[in-house]
C-alpha cells in the first residue's frame, strides 16, 4: 500500500505564477519529508526538506509546508520558471531510523510554459 | 568529486541472462542503496547497506543480490533476468542525517 501519495500526476503552470504540488502520507511514524526533482535521463536531485518539528521551510523560490494533523505537505514554487519543468517526487522517512529509508510518492510532472 | 556514478547507462538482456549493475561513490558515504523506478510508480527500495560488509533487503529484493566489500562500491546483481525487471535503476548514497544523493541511473530492458 502506498504510504506516500501524490494524487496529481501532472500540473501545468504559466511562467511567473505559483506552482503548488501536493503530497499526502499515511504513516504516523514519518517525521522527515523531502522533495526531489528529476529531469529526464537523470537521477533525482534533492530540492528541499522539512522536519516534523516545523510547519514551513523556505529556500529561495521554494517553500515546503507541513500540516501534521492532516498528514499533508505541499511544495510552493514562486515564481515558476520554465527550467522548473521536471518530475517532482515527495518522499518521507522516519528519523528514528538510522538508515533514513525513503518512501516515495509516484511523482508529479510539472510543466511551466512561457 | 564525481559523486555517485553508475555503469552502464543502458543495457538490454535476454530472459535468463545475468549481469551486474555497478555503483560507486567517492564521498566516503557510509550508507548506500538501490532503487528501481517503473512507469507511473515512485522509486522502490531493492537493497541497502549501512556500511562495508553490511547489507539488507528493501521492499522489492527478489531476483537481486548485493554485496558491499568496500565503502565506495555497491554492485547490484541480477541472477536470472526476467521481463519484470525491466526498469530504471538508481543507486544512492548518504552520510549521517543528510539527504540521499542519487546517481544518474541505469536503464535496463529484459526481452
Amino acid at each position: 500500500d502506498q504510504q506516500v501519495k501524490q494524487n496529481s500526476p501532472s500540473l501545468s503552470v504559466q511562467e511567473g505564477r505559483i506552482s503548488i504540488l501536493n503530497c499526502d502520507y499515511t504513516n504516523s511514524m514519518f517525521d522527515y519529508f523531502l522533495w526531489y526533482k528529476k529531469y529526464p535521463a537523470e537521477g533525482p536531485t534533492f530540492l528541499i526538506s522539512i522536519s516534523s518539528i516545523k510547519d514551513k521551510n523556505e529556500d529561495g523560490r521554494f517553500t515546503v509546508f507541513l500540516n501534521k494533523s492532516a498528514k499533508h505537505l505541499s511544495l510552493h514554487i514562486v515564481p515558476s520558471q520554465p527550467g522548473d519543468s521536471a518530475v517532482y517526487f515527495c518522499a518521507a522517512s522516519a528519523r528514528g531510523s538510522t538508515l533514513g529509508r525513503l518512501y516515495f510518492g509516484r511523482g508529479t510532472q510539472l510543466t511551466v510554459w512561457p | 568529486n564525481a559523486g555517485v556514478t553508475q555503469t552502464p547507462k543502458f543495457q538490454v538482456l535476454k530472459t535468463g541472462q545475468s549481469m551486474t549493475l555497478q555503483c560507486a561513490q567517492d564521498m566516503n558515504h557510509e550508507y548506500m542503496s538501490w532503487y528501481r523506478q517503473d512507469p507511473g510508480m515512485g522509486l522502490r527500495l531493492i537493497h541497502y547497506s549501512v556500511g562495508a560488509g553490511i547489507t539488507d533487503q528493501g521492499e522489492v529484493p527478489n531476483g537481486y543480490n548485493v554485496s558491499r566489500s568496500t565503502t565506495e562500491d555497491f554492485p547490484l546483481r541480477l541472477l536470472s533476468a526476467a521481463p519484470s525487471q525491466t526498469s530504471v535503476y538508481f543507486c544512492a548514497s548518504k552520510t549521517g542525517g543528510n539527504p540521499w544523493y542519487f546517481g544518474p541511473g541505469t536503464r535496463l530492458t529484459v526481452t
